[in-house]
């Protein structure tokens, strides 16, 4: 299975643009690159995916480097409710029709007010 | 409403006693899977399953069954807890043909 590398933590100031870097230097051709979030005592929640094109959606945009072996999750304006860890996966190439994702450690990212 | 719900939310439990946790879904999901979650780690795949009657192991499956007799409900049994066994498990569907998945507020086990 392909394998992500993320920051174990970042920190960021309310307001202000956060850039959450993920590695991937192994992915295959039909990997496509997931981003989902955990708030504190939740559930992980869907935030963004994509093949190879950038992508934006209400809650982030996902910048895909041109070789796919890195991307980057963007969060406009840090809010307090941002806080969370962020998990970058790669949906599991041998698995397409059951959609398995496998996730790594994830990045915890804190906002200061 | 509507969405994924677990119950119970908090159990506790002791060695050696059979536990189930519920997991129900009101969007006639296809897929449907049992993750869990220990201390400062990512979530693991326990099991998952296409459609009723079609269930399959995934990463953690040892100590573990699952059953999925309806659509909406895949209950994950503990058939002889242990303490290794004490976690945050998640429940989570998706649509056939899509990749997003939908997860469940957890369930917080422990085991004594």
């Amino acid at each position: 299975d392909a394998k992500t590398t993320q920051p174990n933590s970042m920190e960021s100031n309310e307001e202000e643009p956060v850039h959450l870097p993920c590695n991937h230097s192994t992915i295959s051709g039909t990997d496509y690159i997931h981003w989902y979030r955990q708030l504190p005592s939740q559930g992980p929640e869907y935030v963004i995916h994509g093949l190879t094109s950038n992508v934006n959606n209400r809650m982030a945009s996902l910048a895909i480097a041109e070789d796919r072996k890195s991307s980057t999750l963007i969060l406009h304006r840090a809010t307090l409710r941002d806080a969370a860890v962020y998990y970058c996966i790669l949906r599991d190439a041998g698995s397409s029709n059951t959609g398995k994702l496998i996730f790594g450690q994830g990045t915890t990212l804190q906002v200061k007010p | 409403d509507a969405g994924i719900t677990q119950s119970p939310r908090y159990k506790i439990t002791e060695t050696g006693r059979q536990v189930t946790l519920m997991c129900h879904q009101t969007w006639s999901h296809s897929y449907m899977f049992w993750y869990r979650q220990d201390l400062g780690h990512g979530l693991r795949l326990i099991y998952y399953s296409a459609a009723a009657d079609i269930t399959d192991k995934g990463e953690v499956p040892d100590g573990y069954v699952v059953s999925r007799s309806k659509t909406e409900n895949f209950p994950l049994t503990l058939e002889s807890a242990t303490r290794s066994q004490t976690s945050v498990y998640f429940c989570a569907s998706r649509i056939s043909g899509t990749d997003t998945q939908y997860f469940g507020p957890g369930t917080r086990l422990t085991v004594l």
